[in-house]
């Protein structure tokens, strides 16, 4: 089976400021990991996936997330906050063979 | 567009008054799935479909129900909500069966309360 745990319910930065939000699985087979985002009152959208080929992935609107195995992480970063990036962030992990699972999220608030 | 809806995005109901909150996805997806997302808790799978007539529980399946006549929709019903059913809940689809590098694509959500 595998999980998610994201730490930190809530990050706030100031808009300019880098934008780290962490994400740890666990996974007794190669993992694809996902990073979604929920802006209010929309549904999920995908931010950026892992899917084996490259362990640095970049996404939509500037964020990139790294892999690494060692670490067991996933964390998403975006060098420079904007406030169109408040919202909710939301990593997620699968295999070929079992379900997606979603970790609890992270509510990003960016400071003007 | 490619989308996936869902009607209604709010509602406000009574302990026990069945409702249904409908879902349609236009991009001939295979998979379909309900989520209920609940602060803290992150979403957490109700029920999903591979296919047409083929459903199968999620996570947490207890008091809802949901069929799959047709290749596009997926209703989900409450016969008999109950306040703890009070969330926001999320359809969505994928072109594989919800497993693998593939991207489940989300409705906008429905807001449910009970009193």
């Amino acid at each position: 089976a595998q999980s998610v745990t994201q730490l930190g319910s809530h990050v706030s930065v100031s808009e300019g400021a880098l934008v780290l939000l962490r994400c740890n699985y666990s996974s007794s087979v190669p993992p694809y990991l996902f990073w979604y985002v929920q802006y209010p009152n929309q549904g999920l959208q995908l931010l950026l996936k892992y899917t084996s080929a490259a362990t640095l992935v970049k996404g939509i609107n500037g964020f990139e997330a790294e892999f690494k195995k060692s670490e067991t992480s996933f964390h998403l970063t975006k060098p420079s906050a904007h406030m169109s990036d408040a919202a909710e962030y939301f990593c997620a992990v699968s295999a070929p063979s079992s379900k997606l699972s979603f970790g609890a999220g992270t509510t990003v608030t960016v400071r003007a | 567009e490619a989308q996936v809806t869902q009607n209604p995005r709010y509602l406000i109901t009574v302990t026990g008054k069945k409702l249904t909150v409908t879902c349609s996805q236009n991009m001939n997806h295979e998979y379909m799935s309900w989520y209920r997302q609940d602060p803290g808790l992150g979403l957490r799978q109700i029920y999903y479909s591979m296919n047409v007539e083929v459903t199968d529980k999620g996570d947490v399946p207890e008091g809802y129900k949901v069929s799959r006549k047709e290749k596009r929709n997926f209703p989900l019903i409450l016969e008999s909500p109950s306040p703890n059913q009070t969330s926001l809940y999320f359809c969505a689809s994928s072109l594989s069966g919800g497993r693998g590098s593939y991207e489940q694509y989300f409705g906008p959500g429905t807001r449910l309360t009970v009193t």
